[in-house]
């Protein structure tokens, strides 16, 4: 069985300062990671995912995610945000089927 | 390559009506998922298909609640006898798999269903 934590519901962070959102999964078999963001009235869309390789994935847009092994995390970061990164984001882990953590709301502030 | 494709975006039903929600997955996507979002929550798995089989419907509600991917044609999602509490966005994901497992999913843009 699969499950997936998102440790933090809400974030309020200002603008261009960093954020770090949380995401630990706990899984028997191998797993893929992911997150994927939804802005408001929209469906989700693929951030960055991990599938194997290098630990640490970044999104063309400035978030990067760090696959934790030994901890079972994969926590998204962001050195500096910016207002239309505010969104919701979801941290997912694929064994078999697709399953998500409960999400956690950034709301940057200028 | 046109995404996923949901429709209706919009669903309006009264109590005791059928809701139909159709979900056409990205070309060579062979796998489904259907989850539910409600105000201030998650996503809620209901159910993971393959064409003409469910793999999973752990997530499913045991009654009114219905799915299937034919081999040709979207992918429904069906409620019969709508309830308020019916009420929510549903989005749907597909996916292919590979010799690796599965491969990340895309979503489509949520049917958001209301019951008046």
């Amino acid at each position: 069985a699969q499950s997936v934590t998102q440790l933090d519901s809400q974030v309020p962070v200002f603008e261009e300062a960093p954020v770090e959102l949380r995401c630990n999964y706990s899984s028997s078999v191998s797993v893929y990671l992911f997150w994927y963001v939804q802005y408001p009235n929209q469906g989700l869309q693929l951030l960055l995912k991990y599938l194997s390789g290098s630990t640490l994935v970044e999104s063309i847009n400035g978030f990067e995610a760090e696959f934790n092994k030994s901890q079972t995390s994969f926590h998204l970061r962001k050195p500096s945000v910016h207002i239309s990164d505010t969104a919701e984001y979801f941290c997912a882990v694929n064994d078999y089927k697709l399953s998500f953590g409960a999400g956690t709301t950034v709301t940057v502030r200028a | 390559n046109a995404g996923v494709m949901q429709n209706p975006r919009h669903l309006v039903r009264r109590r005791g009506q059928e809701a139909r929600l159709r979900c056409s997955p990205m070309k060579g996507h062979s796998h489904v998922y259907w989850y539910r979002q409600l105000p201030e929550e998650g996503l809620k798995f209901m159910v993971y298909l393959q064409k003409e089989n469910i793999i999973d419907e752990s997530g499913m509600p045991k009654e009114r609640f219905s799915a299937e991917f034919p081999k040709e044609g979207p992918s429904i999602l069906r409620i019969q006898q709508v309830v308020r509490g019916d009420s929510a966005a549903y989005f749907c994901a597909s996916s292919r798999r590979t010799g690796e497992g599965n491969t990340e999913a895309f979503f489509g843009q949520g049917t958001r269903l209301t019951v008046v």
